[in-house]
């Protein structure tokens, strides 16, 4: 059974602070590392994409993988209450050329003025 | 264009009634998938399909049913509907090659 986990939170923040989102997963094979944003009530939308160790940057965004502690996280810098919403994180691995990502449950976020 | 549409956003089922979701996109993706999101829980794949005529199973397929006649669609069926299937149902789909999966607004089911 593959597995990824997340604090489901509340993480609650200060507006321009950096928030610290993590999940952990179990399957070693796994090449391909995604954070999506859902906002209450809404579909999910994906902000972060990573693939290999290390950091990525995107605007205030930082996704950071590290495949050998099995351990993806996602930085938001100068946080902004507009960041308020549930974060996902899914992994996949390339399944004959299928990608079957599989979701954490979501980590809560309040970013308060 | 559209990007992926579901029909309806809100549904009351009785316990045994049957009903379909529709999804659509018109981006001509490859890949389509079916999730299931309970509250406070994340996205549980229930079934994806490859491509027209292709259809496959997800982690939560019981219950459920799946047809992929053309690229735009792929509607889902549930049967004899039970309490349990009451979620938030959400459609995705893919082009090949690409990482992104783009959602569908979503369906609200409830089942009493």
């Amino acid at each position: 059974q593959k597995e990824v986990e997340q604090n489901s939170g509340p993480l609650s923040v200060p507006e321009g602070a950096i928030a610290s989102l993590n999940c952990t997963y179990s399957d070693r094979g796994s090449q391909s590392f995604f954070w999506y944003r859902q906002y209450s009530g809404k579909s999910p939308e994906l902000i972060m994409s990573i693939y290999s160790n290390g950091d990525k940057e995107d605007g205030r965004f930082t996704a950071q993988l590290n495949k050998a502690s099995q351990y993806v996280s996602l930085l938001i810098r100068d946080s902004q209450p507009s960041d308020s919403a549930t974060y996902l994180c899914a992994v996949s691995r390339d399944q004959g050329g299928s990608y079957i990502p599989t979701f954490g449950r979501g980590t809560s976020l309040i970013v308060h003025p | 264009n559209a990007g992926v549409t579901q029909t309806p956003k809100f549904r009351i089922l009785k316990i045994g009634q049957s009903m379909t979701l529709q999804c659509a996109q018109d981006m001509n993706h490859n890949y389509m998938y079916w999730y299931r999101q309970d509250p406070g829980m994340g996205l549980k794949l229930i079934y994806y399909s490859v491509g027209a005529g292709i259809t496959d199973k997800g982690e939560v397929p019981n219950g459920y049913n799946v047809s992929r006649s053309t690229t735009e669609d792929f509607p889902l069926r549930l049967e004899l509907a039970a309490p349990s299937q009451t979620s938030v149902y959400f459609c995705a789909s893919r082009l090949a090659g690409a990482d992104t999966q783009y959602f569908g607004p979503g369906t609200r089911l409830t089942v009493l």
